[in-house]
């Protein structure tokens, strides 16, 4: 079956840091992926998406790369604010698993001034 | 503006009593789904459905029941049979039926944190 793997956290950066989020995928078919963010006693935001290999998502300075010879999608962000403090969920959606979406555990992320 | 809505935000639930949870959308989406989370363990998928009057169990269904009367309504029942109902409970939605208009991202609610009395 399908699964997602995302780096442990709780992750703490000081302002300005640079990010990045470790998520590995195995998929039964050709899959899109996700990034979605959660800030605190909210649900789920789609952060940005990528439907096929080699494809970059970017969204409010964050970037992930579709990299299917690694099945890998790991967010990243040049200089992190205080604000980016949240939950950050890989999750991945394809035919075999009739499109429904196969989430990671989540990463918190923890900025600092 | 479009969205999801979920009712009510905090939920307070006694031993052996069935509560139900809503979701409304106006977004004009086919597919709606309930997800539940715990600390540490992410979103687990309790039931979807991708048509009006039409849905199917997820990985966790037991105990949770779900109706789908309207395209815009997809309410959840914790019913007395989940022995562990303490989570945050989610609601999603997504344009058309999964396959036919390609893979849609999903929309949430703000989500509903049901707790045991």
């Amino acid at each position: 079956g399908d699964s997602v793997t995302q780096m442990e956290g709780p992750v703490t950066l000081s302002e300005e840091a640079f990010l990045t989020i470790n998520c590995t995928y195995t998929a039964t078919g050709y899959p899109s992926l996700f990034w979605y963010v959660q800030y605190p006693g909210e649900g789920l935001q789609l952060l940005l998406k990528a439907t096929k290999a080699d494809d970059k998502g970017s969204n409010k300075g964050f970037e992930a790369t579709y990299r299917k010879e690694t099945t890998s999608f790991h967010l990243e962000k040049g200089s992190v604010q205080v604000s980016d403090s949240a939950v950050y969920f890989c999750a991945l959606s394809d035919r075999g698993s009739n499109y429904k979406l196969t989430f990671g555990k989540g990463t918190l992320l923890t900025v600092n001034p | 503006d479009g969205g999801i809505t979920q009712s009510p935000k905090y939920l307070f639930r006694k031993e052996g009593q069935n509560v139900t949870l809503s979701c409304e959308q106006n977004l004009n989406h086919d597919a709606m789904y309930w997800y539940r989370q715990d600390p540490g363990q992410g979103l687990r998928l309790i039931y979807y459905s991708q048509i009006v009057n039409d849905f199917q169990k997820g990985d966790i269904a037991e105990g949770y029941s779900v109706s789908r009367e309207k395209k815009e309504s997809f309410p959840l029942t914790v019913t007395s049979a989940q022995k562990n109902p303490t989570a945050f409970y989610l609601c999603a939605s997504s344009i058309g039926r999964p396959g036919g208009a390609g893979i849609q991202p999903q929309h949430f609610g703000d989500g509903t944190r049901l707790s045991i009395l």
